[in-house]
């Protein structure tokens, strides 16, 4: 959906350097979900927020990930001292209220050289 | 938690054939389910959903069916085109209060042969 939008599409990092990903809900979306796809993979969930909450972080690793989505502003996904297993696409979603619709930004494809 | 299981996971058919994706869902409590195609290089995208209320819906070619005793969904794309090709994703949500969390299948891949 064109309303989610993620910055940047596509990010290369050197290993030990820190990874920014930006999304934008869709205007009027509250929840924001991040999910982390590897190629020929599925959707891994990695964190559940809501404005300025954390609802559900169980799927972020708890070193170097980070994950907030402040009252103004587009949610963050921080990745500190990437590595090389951290390449793969990095998609988030949004949703009005939780329980419905969930509309997907078009990725940002991360790569550690 | 939630776990969503999908089958098949790679799927060829035949112009004009129709094709049917399955998914099993664990959390008695799941009371919508999306399904999403994602095309190469592009992000998930919303095609039909169906809520834990209603047992069938459909949208032109795509129909979802829901059995609720079962715990189990499906897909079902009628007369199928080139431009079906894709990954299918099944997902599950479970609404909790102010929330619902949004769990996943592992995708079927659709070749569809012209």
């Amino acid at each position: 959906n064109a309303g989610v939008m993620q910055n940047p599409r596509h990010l290369v990092r050197r290993r030990g350097q820190e990874a920014r990903l930006r999304c934008s809900p869709v205007k009027g979306h509250s929840h924001v979900y991040w999910y982390r796809q590897l190629p020929e993979e599925g959707l891994k969930f990695m964190v559940y927020l809501q404005k300025e909450n954390i609802i559900d972080e169980s799927g972020m690793p708890k070193e170097r990930f980070s994950a907030e989505f402040p009252k103004e502003g587009p949610s963050i996904l921080r990745i500190q001292q990437v590595v090389r297993g951290d390449s793969a696409a990095y998609f988030c979603a949004s949703s009005q209220n939780g329980w419905t619709e969930a509309f997907f930004g078009q990725g940002t494809r991360l790569t550690v050289v | 938690g939630e776990n969503v299981e999908q089958h098949p996971s790679t799927l060829s058919v035949q112009e004009g054939d129709s094709a049917v994706i399955k998914c099993t869902y664990s959390d008695s409590a799941s009371n919508y389910f999306p399904w999403y195609k994602q095309e190469l290089g592009k992000g998930p995208q919303l095609i039909i959903d169906i809520r834990s209320n209603v047992g069938e819906k459909k949208d032109q070619r795509i129909a979802v069916t829901l059995n609720k005793t079962a715990k189990h969904f499906s897909l079902h794309i009628t007369e199928t085109q080139p431009e079906d090709s894709a990954v299918y994703f099944c997902a599950a949500i479970t609404r909790r209060g102010s929330q619902g969390n949004l769990i996943f299948g592992k995708g079927t891949k659709l070749s569809v042969k012209p």
